[in-house]
């Protein structure tokens, strides 16, 4: 099955910082990359995902770069603000029924003001 | 607009009592699921439900029992609790089960369940 490494666990950036946070997958016929943010208290919720068909997604902020042949994928926020303090999680799947989507262990980001 | 809603939101068990999780969606999705979240190990899935009527286990099924039971609901249970379960449980919904996969799944804000 697939395995999903996330580095690092936790990360602190001042406030108009960036904030790299990488992954690592082991499958690869691993082909949709989500990141889910979850807020404290909170459920995760989806911020941006890419496909293997697409090197790079960006939404303003943030952005996702995938390398396939290396199999990892990052995720890249510019200009970090308060708000952006929160736990993220990335995650991989292929599209083959019975694939469950696997997630990283988390990245705790805190950005200090 | 709710989204998914779980009950209780805090529990605490002593060892080999029984409780179950509720959850509910009001996005008419086919699919649900639930996850346990732990220090360092991410979201791992338990169970999922594809479709009404059907179940199927996760990557941690074991200990846990759930039940579709409509549409909209999906129930986990705990028949024996034991402190390995301690965790953080999110229920999560998608349109479709291929699109959790390749879209967005849905989460509640998480039942904080504490086994003595």
């Amino acid at each position: 099955g697939e395995n999903v490494e996330q580095h690092p666990s936790t990360l602190s950036v001042q406030e108009g910082d960036s904030a790299v946070i990488k992954c690592t997958y082991s499958d690869s016929a691993s082909n949709y990359f989500p990141w889910y943010k979850q807020e404290l208290g909170k459920g995760p919720q989806l911020i941006i995902d890419i496909r293997s068909n697409v090197g790079e997604k960006k939404d303003q902020r943030i952005a996702v770069t995938l390398n396939k042949t290396a199999k990892h994928f990052s995720l890249h926020i510019t200009e970090t603000q308060p708000e952006d303090s929160a736990v993220y999680f990335c995650a991989a799947s292929g599209n083959n029924a019975g694939n469950m989507l696997t997630f990283g262990g988390g990245t705790r980001l805190m950005v200090k003001p | 607009n709710a989204g998914v809603t779980q009950t209780p939101k805090f529990q605490v068990l002593k060892t080999g009592q029984s409780m179950t999780l509720q959850c509910a969606q009001d996005m008419n999705h086919n699919s649900m699921y639930w996850y346990r979240q732990d220090p360092g190990m991410g979201l791992r899935l338990i169970y999922y439900s594809a479709s009404e009527g059907t179940t199927d286990k996760g990557e941690v099924p074991n200990g846990y029992n759930v039940s579709r039971l409509n549409k909209r609901e999906f129930s986990l249970r705990l028949e024996s609790a034991a402190p390995s379960q301690t965790s953080v449980y999110f229920c999560a919904s998608s349109e479709a089960y291929r699109t959790a996969n390749t879209g967005e799944l849905f989460f509640g804000e998480g039942s904080r369940l504490t086994v003595l």
